[in-house]
């Protein structure tokens, strides 16, 4: 398996632009996440999906983010309008939930992005 | 949430030397998982490990789940195990995510 993929690996944008970060979970997987980390905070949930339907999206810093998970094999975290305070490292991770709670997450390379 | 600390923050060592790195959580857990996140970012796992003990190679965790703590050891110790150590855990009884500890930050010097 090609494990969990995410698109573009860094990104570099102006402060006031649009950005939106994709990632394709591991084939069979039914659930996935999108994690945050910085320096100041560590990795911190931003939100996740089951079954592509959100689940709990209170990591979401304010309305600027806005994740989508149209089918079980993509998912996009937009940011609009981009502030400098959102560079960090974006991470996907997916895995297979069960009645008693997740399996082991598997987490995909990362973006890292920079907003100027 | 659940906390979940990590010591120590740091460490340093001689290339061959052993090591321990502890991890304490403050409440029952449904999954907990050892992660290794190299000098490049990646995030790579090392075990999944709820309960119990597992081996892998010179790697090796043990979890004890009634007094909340989990151990990564790492035997005979390599350049290539320098990076950041994270245990994550997700929480019997609160919302199904991980929450991660603060790290473990090892440097291997030959």
């Amino acid at each position: 398996d090609a494990g969990v993929i995410q698109s573009p690996r860094h990104e570099v944008t102006e402060m006031g632009q649009e950005v939106t970060l994709r990632c394709k979970p591991i084939s069979g997987h039914n659930s996935l996440f999108w994690y945050r980390q910085t320096m100041m905070r560590g990795l911190e949930l931003l939100i996740y999906f089951n079954n592509n339907v959100p689940i709990d999206d209170s990591g979401m810093p304010e309305d600027r983010f806005s994740a989508k998970m149209p089918n079980a094999s993509f998912s996009t975290l937009k940011i609009q309008p981009s502030e400098p305070r959102d560079s960090a490292v974006y991470f996907c991770a997916s895995s297979l939930i069960s009645d008693r709670g997740f399996y082991e997450q598997y987490f995909g390379p990362g973006t890292r992005l920079t907003v100027t | 949430g659940i906390q979940v600390e990590q010591s120590p923050p740091d460490l340093i060592l001689q290339e061959g030397a052993n090591s321990t790195l502890r991890c304490n959580f403050s409440d029952s857990v449904n999954n907990l998982q050892w992660f290794h996140q190299n000098p490049w970012g990646q995030l790579i796992n090392l075990f999944y490990i709820p309960s119990g003990t597992k081996q892998n190679g010179r790697l090796s965790a043990t979890t004890v789940a009634t007094e909340r703590y989990s151990l990564l050891y790492i035997s005979s110790s390599q350049t290539t195990d320098s990076g950041v150590y994270f245990c994550a855990v997700e929480s019997l009884t609160g919302a199904n995510n991980l929450f991660f500890g603060t790290g473990t930050r090892l440097t291997v010097i030959p």
